[in-house]
């Protein structure tokens, strides 16, 4: 069965910190991954995602995530983080038939002002 | 205004109850998909239908039931034959021609069983 793998579970970073918050999974065939965000309160949203191409992909509110497919990875980064990226971070995967999601246990990221 | 809506926001059941979460989305999607998500779990798929009159069971199905009777409503109901219904839950939607493309989310529901 496809898993997906997420590092840290919480991370406190200060303003202007840099990020990288790791994903890995466990598929070998063609994958489609995403990071998606869930700010307190609001709906689980669409960070990035690769689905062919350039591995290194940006997303939105400066965020980009490199796809290493020798190492099954699809890191999360961000130069200068923001009070505001408080939320948590999910890594997932859609392989196989029916499109279906297969998630990571999620990052609870703090921003300390 | 475009998007997926899921009623209610909270709901509160009693044990042996069965309660109906619903999930309406406008975007003309042909897939929709439920979660639960529980802390330091992320996200588990109960189920998910391609098409209308049509539903598979995710990996968490014990305990729920869907129906598909319109292509932009895609209910879940929480049986009491799930042990630990607690949770939240959260409905996606997402186009299917071209091939995958990305799921789309509402706001969720939580659910409490008293």
């Amino acid at each position: 069965a496809q898993s997906v793998s997420q590092h840290n579970h919480h991370v406190i970073l200060s303003e202007a910190a840099s990020l990288e918050l790791g994903c890995n999974y466990s598929y070998g065939g063609t994958v489609n991954l995403f990071w998606y965000v869930q700010y307190p309160g609001q709906h689980l949203q669409l960070l990035l995602k690769y689905f062919s191409g350039d591995p290194l992909v940006k997303g939105i509110k400066g965020f980009e995530a490199e796809f290493i497919k020798s190492k099954f990875s699809f890191n999360l980064r961000k130069p200068s983080v923001q009070w505001s990226d408080t939320a948590e971070y999910f890594c997932a995967v859609n392989a196989g038939y029916g499109n279906k999601l297969v998630f990571g246990a999620g990052t609870i990221l703090r921003v300390k002002s | 205004d475009g998007g997926i809506t899921q009623s209610p926001k909270y709901l509160f059941r009693k044990e042996g109850q069965n309660v109906t979460l619903s999930c309406e989305q406008n975007l003309n999607h042909d897939a929709m998909y439920w979660y639960r998500q529980d802390p330091g779990q992320g996200l588990r798929l109960i189920y998910y239908s391609q098409i209308v009159n049509d539903f598979q069971k995710g990996d968490i199905a014990e305990g729920y039931s869907v129906s598909r009777e319109k292509k932009e409503s895609f209910p879940l109901t929480v049986t009491s034959a799930q042990k630990n219904p607690t949770a939240f839950y959260l409905c996606a939607s997402m186009e299917m021609a071209g091939g995958p493309d990305t799921q789309y989310f509402g706001p969720g529901t939580r659910l409490t069983v008293l």
